[in-house]
């Protein structure tokens, strides 16, 4: 099975704190991508990233950056939380091509993020 | 832009009804995917619908897909309290290697 692991399951960070969010998969997949659910609103894509050191933004980027050093591990940076970043964030990962070959994006479990 | 809109956004049934969740989406695209999520958990992989008058079936639970319409319909059958949970469907964006998510429809079904 495909695992998706999200390093952090809840955290509590105070206002214009960095944040640092982690994401390893185990299924050597090119694809990774940071979400934001909020409620009515569905799920939000940050950035996505197609390769080790590459990196595309999202529909939400403005106060996120994201690291991807290795296949495996793909970092989202809140670089000063803000309340309004309070959320469930989101990794997923895909194999390269997904949507061509009729296959599908692995979701982690989440981190629920509160900045007070 | 695309965009996906679901609705209803909040149902809830009786077991043993049957009901319909519909996925409207705003611009051309060729693949369609359902998820469930449970509270507190991640997203789940229910279908992925390729094509023009794709149906797949799992247990109670069946997706269709009209490209032309741009519509997708998630259809439970005979409801079970077991099936509640928030369903979404995303849409695959041609081009980048990403989806687009609707809303989410919770789903309450009562005994």
């Amino acid at each position: 099975d495909v695992k998706v692991t999200q390093s952090s399951r809840y955290l509590v960070k105070r206002t214009g704190e960095k944040v640092f969010l982690e994401c390893v998969q185990d299924m050597d997949h090119e694809n990774m991508f940071w979400y934001r659910q909020d409620p009515g609103l569905g799920l939000r894509l940050i950035y996505f990233s197609y390769d080790v050191k590459m990196k595309e933004k999202g529909d939400i980027p403005e106060g996120y950056s994201v690291s991807r050093e290795k296949k495996e591990r793909f970092s989202l940076i809140l670089e000063s939380a803000s309340t309004n970043q309070t959320s469930m964030y989101l990794c997923a990962s895909s194999q390269r091509g997904f949507r061509t070959r009729g296959n599908t994006i692995y979701f982690g479990e989440g981190s629920w993020l509160t900045v007070v | 832009e695309l965009k996906v809109e679901q609705n209803p956004l909040f149902l809830s049934m009786q077991e043993g009804k049957n009901y319909t969740i519909y996925c409207n989406y705003s611009t051309t695209s060729d693949r369609l995917y359902w998820y469930r999520q449970d509270p507190g958990k991640s997203l789940e992989s229910l279908f992925v619908l390729l094509s023009n008058g794709a149906v797949k079936q799992e247990g109670r639970l069946m997706a269709s897909l009209d490209t032309k319409a741009r519509l997708s319909t998630l259809h439970i059958t005979a409801a079970v309290h077991d099936l509640s949970a928030t369903y979404f469907c995303a849409v695959g964006v041609v081009g980048p290697q990403k989806l687009v998510f609707g809303q989410g429809t919770r789903l309450t079904i009562n005994p």
